[in-house]
């Protein structure tokens, strides 16, 4: 069973810094490209970031550029992402997802999600 | 960026109707459109890849189609548990996009 676990969340205060995480299971993590969807309270989905099979391509959504990063363990299992300098706008739930490609490109499986407080 | 206009943002309908939502790309996207469905507290659940390939699992009430840069998830005919928010992403670009999201409520 394909299984997503973030962690990592919680209450920072604006300016501050955290580092998600998500462990993944029931799939072989190395062999497939992963992303971060956010979601503010009340709000639609972002797409944040996006990381390759090897770490060596990287994308991101503009208004996190220069401030998060994307990485992963492929010997961990495991998705991050580092965020910096962080704001009320960064405020939501983030969801780890993994990226598959059939005829296009689709998130097939989600985590739970995480929750992020930005807030003083 | 590519900028996915999805409409309406939400509509009430009754068991049995048949739900139509429409996503509209920026520019061109090929078929390079998922549609996910999302109940309240719970993570998207991937219904349609590539504009119209139903996932396993999906029930074929709902179907996906294509006319240039317009895109539309229809529900043939309402059920209870569909009652949701559904969204677009195009998968296009780099940078992935998604819809503002339609929620569908009961009348």
């Amino acid at each position: 069973e394909v299984q997503l676990v973030e962690s990592g969340g919680g209450l920072v205060q604006p300016g501050g810094s955290l580092r998600l995480s998500c462990v993944a299971s029931g799939f072989t993590f190395s062999g497939h490209w992963v992303s971060w969807v956010r979601q503010a309270p009340g709000k639609g989905l972002e797409w944040v970031a996006n990381i390759n099979q090897d770490g060596s391509e990287k994308y991101y959504v503009d208004s996190v550029k220069g401030r998060f990063a994307i990485s992963r363990d492929n010997a961990k299992n495991s998705l991050f992402l580092q965020m910096n300098s962080l704001s009320a706008e960064d405020t939501a739930v983030y969801f780890c997802a993994r990226d598959v490609r059939s005829s296009g490109w689709s998130h097939d499986f989600w985590g739970q999600g995480a929750l992020v407080t930005v807030s003083s | 960026d590519i900028q996915m206009t999805q409409s309406p943002s939400s509509l009430s309908a009754s068991v049995g109707d048949r739900v139509t939502i429409t996503c509209r790309a920026s520019q061109s996207i090929s078929s390079y459109l998922n549609w996910y469905q999302q109940k309240p507290g719970k993570a998207p659940n991937l219904l349609i890849s590539a504009a119209s390939s139903l996932q396993s699992g999906v029930p074929s009430r709902f179907s996906g189609s294509r006319s240039g840069t317009d895109f539309t998830l229809t529900i043939s005919s309402l059920q209870p548990e569909d009652f949701a928010t559904y969204y677009c992403q195009q998968s296009y670009s780099t940078v992935w996009t998604f819809g503002q999201g339609t929620k569908v409520e009961i009348k």
